[in-house]
C-alpha cells in the first residue's frame, strides 16, 4: 500500500537548522508531487511548499522563502525538508503529504496520503 | 487569518446531519477544486472529498460535498460519535501559486 514514513522527533536550539525526511513506498516516487504541511500546537494546517520529485523543481509557500529547502533523493524514494534559523513559533508537527502526478501542469491541494508527521521543538 | 474561511465549530446531535462551510474567491476555490480532510485527535489528516464532490475509496458514503462560486460545503449526514474531528477544506490559488487551507472546524456530536 501507499505509505510515507517520517523522521522522528527533533528538539532544536533557537536559530538552528532540523531535516525532516519523509521515506515513500508503495507507488513510484517520481510519480507524484511531494508537499510538506505543518501543524502549530493547536492551530490549522498550514503548505510549506512542494518538490517534483522527478525534475527536483520546487515551488515554497512566500513565508517561507528563503528559509526552506526542500530535497529529494530518487535512490531511496525519500524526499527531504530543511527549515533554517529556527525560531520558538516554527515549533510544529510536519507533515509530508503526496500530491498529484508530477506530469501535472496545474497545482492542486489534493493530497493523499499523509506521514504520520514529524514534531519539532524549537526551544532554548 | 486563513485564506479559505470555515467556522470555527459546529455541533449537532447523532444520528442528524451537519454541513460546514469554506468560502474563498475566485483565484482559488472559484477557480480551482476542493478537498477536504478529516483530522481525528492525535491523527494525520486524511482525504475525505476530493475534486469538490467525490469520494475516495472507503470513505463512507454519509460524507458528501459540493461547491457553488466561490464557496464550497461538507455535509455529514447519520452523524456518529466517531466522526467528531477537525475538518478543513484546502484549494490551489492562482494568485499565491500554492496551496491554501481553511482555519478547520471542530465538530462535536453532542
Amino acid at each position: 500500500q501507499v505509505q510515507l514514513v517520517q523522521s522522528g522527533a527533533e528538539v532544536k536550539k533557537p536559530g538552528a537548522s532540523v531535516k525532516v525526511s519523509c521515506k515513500a513506498s508503495g507507488y513510484t516516487f517520481t510519480g507524484y508531487y511531494m508537499h510538506w504541511v505543518r501543524q502549530a500546537p493547536g492551530q490549522g494546517l498550514e503548505w510549506m511548499g512542494r518538490i517534483n520529485p522527478n525534475s527536483g523543481g520546487t515551488n515554497y509557500a512566500q513565508k517561507f522563502q528563503g528559509r526552506v529547502t526542500m530535497t529529494r533523493d530518487t535512490s531511496i524514494s525519500t524526499a527531504y525538508m530543511e527549515l533554517s534559523r529556527l525560531r520558538s513559533d516554527d515549533t510544529a508537527v510536519y507533515y509530508c503529504a503526496r500530491g498529484l502526478e508530477s506530469s501535472s501542469v496545474a497545482g492542486s491541494g489534493w493530497f493523499d496520503p499523509w506521514g504520520q508527521g514529524t514534531l519539532v521543538t524549537v526551544s532554548s | 487569518q486563513s485564506v479559505l474561511t470555515q467556522p470555527p465549530s459546529v455541533s449537532e446531535a447523532p444520528r442528524q446531519r451537519v454541513t460546514i462551510s469554506c468560502s474563498g474567491s475566485s483565484s482559488n476555490i472559484g477557480n480551482n477544486a476542493v478537498n477536504w480532510y478529516q483530522q481525528l485527535p492525535g491523527k494525520a489528516p486524511k482525504l475525505l472529498i476530493y475534486y469538490d464532490d467525490l469520494l475516495p475509496s472507503g470513505v463512507s458514503d454519509r460524507f458528501s460535498g459540493s461547491k457553488s462560486g466561490t464557496s464550497a460545503s461538507l455535509a455529514i449526514s447519520g452523524l456518529q460519535s466517531e466522526d467528531e474531528a477537525d475538518y478543513y477544506c484546502a484549494a490551489w490559488d492562482d494568485r499565491l501559486n500554492g496551496v491554501v487551507f481553511g482555519g478547520g472546524t471542530k465538530l462535536t456530536v453532542l
